[in-house]
């Protein structure tokens, strides 16, 4: 059965650095998106992304944060310089007919 | 704005009992409903959905929700509930339009099953 990847599994960066979450959707899937979820909280929506371009992001997803499909198969979420309060479980998704399978995230950890 | 609310944070019960978890939602027009199932260390496992049609949908694992919309309640049911069933579930609702698959998501609510 296809399934939304997503590496590294875990990420330990220091507060300032650039990182970069790595995502293969499902092939045929047209629609892409990043949640994150700090601990103990709900999973919160950051970006949707859809024929190359954000469709809708929320407030959270300032200018620190960038999306892009590099290729025909990768989706990434980058953070130019992270803040501690950036550490979070982040899921990738996609979407097909409005199921939208869920990657099993990556631990970002600031220190 | 959409909106969830999941009443119960943590709720406890015998294995082979019957389990309902709540869900409440906010939303203009006609919701898409989504409940999902988090294991810890996991991702996010789609276990059914409403689009429209029966508001009695059934899902994997044996579950099932009942969509009522004169209580805007989507509320989740398993009439035997098995250990392997402790898990973390998380009630969604998802937009349309211009928002397409954007899920909201409720705080989510702990199962713990006893033997």
């Amino acid at each position: 059965e296809p399934e939304v990847t997503q590496t590294p599994s875990h990420q330990v960066t220091q507060m300032g650095q650039e990182v970069i979450l790595r995502c293969v959707p499902i092939s045929n899937h047209l629609y892409f998106y990043w949640y994150r979820q700090i601990l103990g909280q709900k999973v919160e929506f950051l970006v949707s992304f859809y024929n190359n371009e954000i469709s809708e992001k929320s407030e959270i997803f300032d200018d620190q944060f960038s999306v892009e499909r590099p290729d025909g198969s990768n989706f990434t979420l980058k953070i130019r310089s992270t803040k501690l309060e950036d550490s979070a479980m982040y899921f990738c998704a996609s979407n097909s007919y409005y199921e939208q399978y869920f990657g099993p995230g990556t631990r970002l950890t600031v220190t | 704005a959409q909106s969830v609310t999941q009443p119960d944070i943590h709720i406890t019960v015998s294995e082979g009992a019957s389990l309902e978890l709540r869900c409440n939602y906010s939303y203009g027009a006609t919701p898409y409903l989504f409940w999902y199932v988090q294991s810890p260390g996991q991702g996010l496992q789609l276990l059914l959905k409403y689009f429209s049609g029966d508001t009695l949908v059934q899902g994997i694992k044996g579950f099932e929700a009942e969509f009522k919309r004169s209580q805007s309640s989507f509320n989740l049911r398993k009439p035997s509930v098995h250990w392997s069933d402790a898990a973390e579930y998380f009630c969604a609702v998802g937009a349309g339009g211009t928002s397409y698959g954007k899920l909201t998501f409720g705080q989510g609510t702990i199962l713990t099953v006893h033997p």
